[in-house]
């Protein structure tokens, strides 16, 4: 049984970087046609797909591509995430999700709240 | 790109059917037959329900389904239950490469 666990500062000032990461267990982020994504979601609204990781290459969503970047470490079955220059609309639950050949998410974690506030 | 479209609400009472539609474009529900759908409920994570356009995932209850005609997506709920209260998103593949999700519907048992 594949599990996800995110983590992360759970607070950040605007401006600054944020740096999320999630934990894979049951199974290698190395293997296999799953790819790993980060989604997110703003409290009382809906879920936005941030990007996805697979075997190193990167794809992100266009309304966040300048900012943002996803790696993942092999050795430690772990995925980053880093999003720059944050403001208070980038304040919302992160969620890691894998992503099975890249069409859908099966696998989600429990999700970690990140808020931008000085 | 743009969400995909998604009624805010729907409603119906226990027993009853409700179908929740998704509208895309030609890039992303028209194009590929990888359309999702997530319930939440408040506070939780989102499930899988339904992944390319039809397809349920093991235990997912077969009161869902899944089609998809043209650039539109629909999931219907038949049977409906208390339990099935919860909000819905659907997801599509682009022709981008990128992965999209509805605004989400608010699915109220009366």
């Amino acid at each position: 049984q594949v599990q996800l666990q995110e983590s992360g500062p759970g607070l950040v000032k605007p401006s600054e970087t944020l740096s999320l990461t999630c934990t894979v267990s049951g199974g290698s982020i190395n293997s296999g046609n799953y790819y790993w994504s980060w989604i997110r979601q703003p409290a009382g609204k809906g879920l936005e797909w941030i990007g996805r990781i697979y075997r190193g290459s990167t794809d992100y969503s266009p309304s966040l591509k300048s900012r943002v970047t996803i790696s993942a470490d092999t050795s430690k079955n772990q995925l980053s995430l880093t999003l720059n220059s944050v403001t208070a609309a980038d304040t919302a639950v992160y969620y890691c999700a894998r992503t099975p050949y890249s069409r859908h998410f099966d696998y989600w974690g429990q999700g970690t709240l990140l808020t931008v506030s000085s | 790109q743009s969400a995909l479209t998604q009624p805010a609400s729907v409603s119906g009472s226990p027993g009853q059917s409700i179908t929740i539609s998704c509208t895309g474009t030609s890039s992303d529900i028209g194009y590929y037959n990888y359309v999702s759908w997530y319930q939440q409920h408040p506070g939780k994570v989102p499930k899988l329900m339904i992944y390319d356009v039809s397809s349920r995932p093991s235990g997912v209850s077969n009161r869902f389904s899944g089609s998809k005609s043209g650039n539109t997506a629909s999931l219907t709920i038949s049977g409906l239950q208390a339990e099935d209260e919860a909000d819905y998103y659907c997801s599509s593949f682009t022709i981008s490469g990128t992965l999209v999700f509805g605004g989400g519907t608010k699915l109220t048992v009366l």
